[in-house]
C-alpha cells in the first residue's frame, strides 16, 4: 500500500529537549515536505525537499532542521523545541513538483 | 504572495443537503487547485484537483470547477451524508509563487446530522 509514515503519532516534551519526528514514503518519490497545522491558520510549509541532500527554507523554518540523506526518508529535528512549537505536523510526499501531495497521518506534538 | 481564502465553518447540514464551500484565491501565475478532505484523527487526503481554467475535478459525488475569471474553485456535493463529516481544505500549488509547495485556506469543518 502506498503510504507516507510518521512517528510518533503524539508527543509531549519539555522545553528545550531536542527531539526527532521521522517520516518515510515507500512511493519512490522526488519531493516531501514538513508542514504544520494551527487553527485558523491552515497548513503551513516548514521546509521541503527536492531530492536527496536537497532541501530549502519553506514559509515558517525558524526553530527546525531537515535532513534528506535516502530518498524515502525526511526526518524533522526540533533542537530545543519551544512551546509556541506545539502543533499538528504533517509530512507529504510527491511525484513531481507542484502538483498532489500524498500525507502522513500527522504527530500532535506539545512542548510544555 | 499566494493566499486561499475559504468560508468560516463550522457549516452543519442535514444529511441528502446540498452542500457548498466557497474557496477563491490569488496567486502569482497559473496555479492548480486541489480540494482535501481531513477525517477526525486522520491525515490529509486529496479529494479532487484541477490544473487548467473550466477544469471540473469530481470524485466521491464532489465537484469543483476551476474559474479563471473569478479566481474561484467552489466545493459542491447535492446530497451530502453523515460520512462526509470532516475538514475541507482548499489549496493551490504555483510554480510562480516558488517553494514546491501547496498553499492552504484555513479550512472548512462540516457536520452532518441526521
Amino acid at each position: 500500500e502506498a503510504q507516507v509514515t510518521q512517528n510518533p503519532r503524539y508527543l509531549i516534551t519539555v522545553t528545550g529537549k531536542k527531539l526527532t519526528v521521522t517520516c518515510s514514503q515507500n512511493m519512490n518519490h522526488e519531493y516531501m515536505s514538513w508542514y504544520r497545522q494551527d487553527p485558523g491558520l491552515g497548513l503551513r510549509q516548514i521546509y521541503y525537499s527536492m531530492n536527496v541532500e536537497v532541501t530549502d527554507k519553506g514559509d515558517v523554518p525558524e526553530g527546525y532542521k531537515v535532513s534528506r540523506k535516502e530518498k524515502r526518508n525526511f526526518p524533522l529535528i526540533l533542537e530545543s523545541p519551544s512551546p509556541n512549537q506545539t502543533s499538528l505536523y504533517f509530512c507529504a510526499s510527491s511525484a513531481r513538483e507542484y502538483t498532489e501531495a500524498f500525507f502522513g497521518q500527522g504527530t500532535r506534538l506539545t512542548v510544555v | 504572495g499566494d493566499s486561499v481564502t475559504q468560508m468560516e465553518g463550522p457549516v452543519t447540514l442535514s444529511e441528502e443537503a446540498f452542500l457548498t464551500i466557497n474557496c477563491t484565491y490569488t496567486a502569482t501565475g497559473y496555479p492548480s487547485l486541489f480540494w482535501y478532505v481531513q477525517y477526525p484523527g486522520e491525515g490529509l487526503q486529496l479529494l479532487l484537483k484541477a490544473t487548467k481554467a473550466d477544469d471540473k475535478g469530481s470524485n466521491k459525488g464532489f465537484e469543483a470547477t476551476y474559474r479563471k475569471e473569478t479566481t474561484s474553485f467552489h466545493l459542491e456535493k447535492g446530497s451530502v451524508q453523515v460520512s462526509d463529516s470532516a475538514v475541507y481544505f482548499c489549496a493551490l500549488s504555483d510554480r510562480a509563487g516558488g517553494g514546491n509547495k501547496l498553499t492552504f485556506g484555513t479550512g472548512t469543518q462540516l457536520k452532518v446530522e441526521l
